[in-house]
This record gives C-alpha cells, sequence and structure tokens, in this order.
C-alpha cells in the first residue's frame, strides 16, 4: 500500500499570504489528522477529520482550517500568514484497531510540508 | 488534560551498549501510549504502541517498551543500541480531551528526545 503523501513537500511564503496544504491518506483511511511541528512547540494537534466532517480541533486560531473530501484526501489551509506560521506540517491517516477487546486508533504519518513564512 | 513528559533533551549512547529513552505521562483513565521515530527531513514513523496486556511491548526495529502503571511510565528501550538508531524520538499518549464521539481523539507528545548512539 501507499503510504501517505503531502504537497507539496517544501513552501516558502510572505506574511499576510495564505496557504493550503495537501494531504491523501492510505486507501481505505478515513480518519486524518494534522500537526504542527516547530522546535519551540514540538508537536501540536491541528485537528481531525474523518468522513469529511471535522470531529477535533486544537487550540489554533481560526486563520487554521481545513476539509476531507468524500475521497478522504484532506487540506488545510492557513490564512494571513504570520512568521510564527513557519513549521513542519504533518499529516496522518488512521485505521481503528482492536488489541485485547480495546479498539484504538493508530495512525501513519506522511513526510510533511515544511512551511517557510518570510 | 492529558500530558507527557520526556525528561531528557539528548541522550548519548555508545553503539552495542542498552539504550533507553525515558517517558512519564498524565492521562485520564486508560492510557494509550506510542512511541515515533523521525530521521531529519522525515515525517513520524511508528515504533509501537501499548494499549492493553503485557506491560513488555515488542515493536520496531528491535525496539521494546515498558508500561509501569505504579510509576506512570513507559520508557523506551533497546539491548544493544545501533548508530542507524540515531533520531528524535516522540512519546505519545492518546488525548480525551475534547473528545467529540467515538473514536475520535487525538495525540499529546512529548517534547521528543535525541538519541545520539556513537560508533
Amino acid at each position: 500500500k501507499a503510504g501517505v503523501t503531502q504537497t507539496p513537500r517544501y513552501l516558502i511564503k510572505t506574511r499576510g499570504q495564505q496557504v493550503t496544504l495537501s494531504c491523501s491518506p492510505i486507501s481505505g483511511h478515513r480518519s486524518v489528522s494534522w500537526y504542527q511541528q516547530t522546535p519551540g512547540q514540538g508537536l501540536q494537534f491541528l485537528f481531525e477529520y474523518f468522513s469529511e466532517t471535522q470531529r477535533n480541533k486544537g487550540n489554533f486560531p481560526g486563520r487554521f482550517s481545513g476539509r476531507q473530501f468524500s475521497n478522504s484526501r484532506s487540506e488545510m489551509n492557513v490564512s494571513t500568514l504570520e512568521l510564527g506560521d513557519s513549521a513542519l506540517y504533518l499529516c496522518a491517516s488512521s485505521f481503528t484497531g482492536t488489541s485485547g477487546g480495546a479498539s484504538y486508533n493508530e495512525q501513519f504519518f506522511g513526510p510533511g510540508t515544511r512551511l517557510t513564512v518570510l | 488534560a492529558q500530558s507527557v513528559a520526556q525528561p531528557e533533551d539528548q541522550v548519548n549512547v555508545a553503539e552495542g551498549n542498552p539504550l533507553t529513552v525515558k517517558c512519564t505521562y498524565s492521562v485520564s483513565g486508560n492510557p494509550y501510549l506510542f512511541w515515533y521515530v523521525q530521521y531529519p527531513n522525515r515525517g513520524l514513523q511508528f515504533l509501537l504502541k501499548y494499549i492493553t496486556g503485557d506491560n513488555l511491548v515488542k515493536g520496531s526495529y528491535g525496539f521494546e517498551a515498558e508500561f509501569n502503571k505504579s510509576q506512570t511510565s513507559f520508557h523506551l528501550k533497546k539491548p544493544s543500541a545501533l548508530v542507524s538508531d540515531s533520531a528524535l524520538y516522540f512519546c505519545a499518549v492518546r488525548d480525551m480531551t475534547g473528545h467529540s464521539g467515538a473514536g475520535s481523539y487525538q495525540l499529546t507528545f512529548g517534547k521528543g528526545t535525541k538519541l545520539s548512539v556513537i560508533p
């Protein structure tokens, strides 16, 4: 199976611009989550989509938004970019498994999109 | 709220020696714990998980982790380190904060520990 793919891999923008990042999950996975990784804050959860619906959201301002399409592909959008938005944005797709009677989600991460805001 | 602590920013170990990367957690309810590894300019790769069952969990690339409920720890271990193990390691816990429906969840990560294996 192909892994999680993210496009573009690298992006340079200037303050005030907006950006759209794309994520294609592993075939059959219906959940897609987005994370922001920075040296200062580490890995932080942005949001999760399942069947085209956002079902969980982290503590990020409204400039960060996302959506999921019927084929489970997801996009995230950042408007009015700030210098602090420079980060590696990771997408993860997941499936639900069971272990010892307990269900869990196992996440598979893409290589990320490196966004630099100048 | 759930939290994960990785007390060491960096761990140095000689090749062939055993390695331990520490992780402690704080959760409400049963913990679902994970270890991921990140190589430079790469995404996160799953190493292992603890959901329930045996406290000693075996994962990829010869890694294992021991779940200790009384100490709320989930340390990552490997009997004999390789230079190729040098990478950034993240411990994570399933975060039920803001849980909005069956199956909905997010991962809360530790800050990461940089492992350097010295030849």
